[in-house]
């Protein structure tokens, strides 16, 4: 299994600024992802963040908006940029280990 | 594209009874599926991961199963408790999503004492 914490837990935002979110696993993961879990709703894919090399987005998000770093194979960032009160949501970092996907305790963004 | 469903949306039983909890899925070429309870407000605990080959996975109280013939998987829960009440999510890998987990909308339980 994996241990997986998210700094910060919450924060709250004036927009058009920016917000960074660390994920740290505590032992080393190939595969590192990050989801958007907006009000009442499940959880979407924003990318796969990838070891060494630009981050994987799904339909619907881009770079510009969410840039996500992985410097190693036990840590991610993603950043909110020039946000709005749309992005008010909880996001996410899971990690597989090796098959079982685990997950951060989620960081609960308002944006007012 | 694969797509999940769960049904019910919320489901409110009293304490004691043992729950059923319904996953539906289109493409039944799947690698895994996992099940995850959600508190309000918090992160996701992977509770059970049934792999392709496998046809059922237990834990404690905990069962789930997987018929991918008939594209479902049911967790069942035996003598529920109020710290049961959650949102009970499941999710699955499968090559029509391109290797990712895709997941169902949840089922919010809330078990009375």
């Amino acid at each position: 299994s994996a241990v997986i914490s998210q700094k910060p837990s919450r924060d709250i935002c004036q927009r058009g600024t920016s917000l960074t979110i660390q994920c740290q696993v505590d032992s080393q993961v190939t595969m590192m992802f990050w989801y958007r879990q907006q009000p009442g709703q499940s959880l979407t894919l924003i990318a796969t963040a990838n070891q060494g090399s630009e981050a994987t987005y799904e339909s619907g998000f881009v770079i510009d908006k969410f840039p996500i770093s992985r410097p190693n194979l036990t840590f991610s960032t993603l950043t909110v940029s020039n946000m709005s009160p749309e992005d008010s949501s909880i996001y996410l970092c899971s990690a597989e280990s090796p098959v079982e996907q685990f997950f951060g305790p989620g960081t609960r963004l308002t944006v007012l | 594209k694969q797509e999940v469903t769960q049904i019910p949306a919320a489901l409110s039983v009293p304490e004691g009874e043992n729950l059923v909890l319904n996953c539906s899925f289109t493409d039944s070429a799947i690698y895994n599926l996992q099940w995850f309870r959600q508190d309000p407000g918090k992160g996701l605990t992977s509770l059970l991961l049934i792999q392709s080959s496998q046809r059922e996975q237990t834990s404690g109280r905990l069962n789930a199963s997987l018929d991918k013939s008939s594209g479902r998987s049911t967790l069942y829960i035996a003598a529920s408790q109020p710290g049961d009440s959650a949102t009970y999510l499941c999710a699955l890998v499968s090559g029509a999503a391109g290797n990712k987990l895709t997941f169902g909308g949840g089922t919010r339980v809330l078990v009375k004492p």
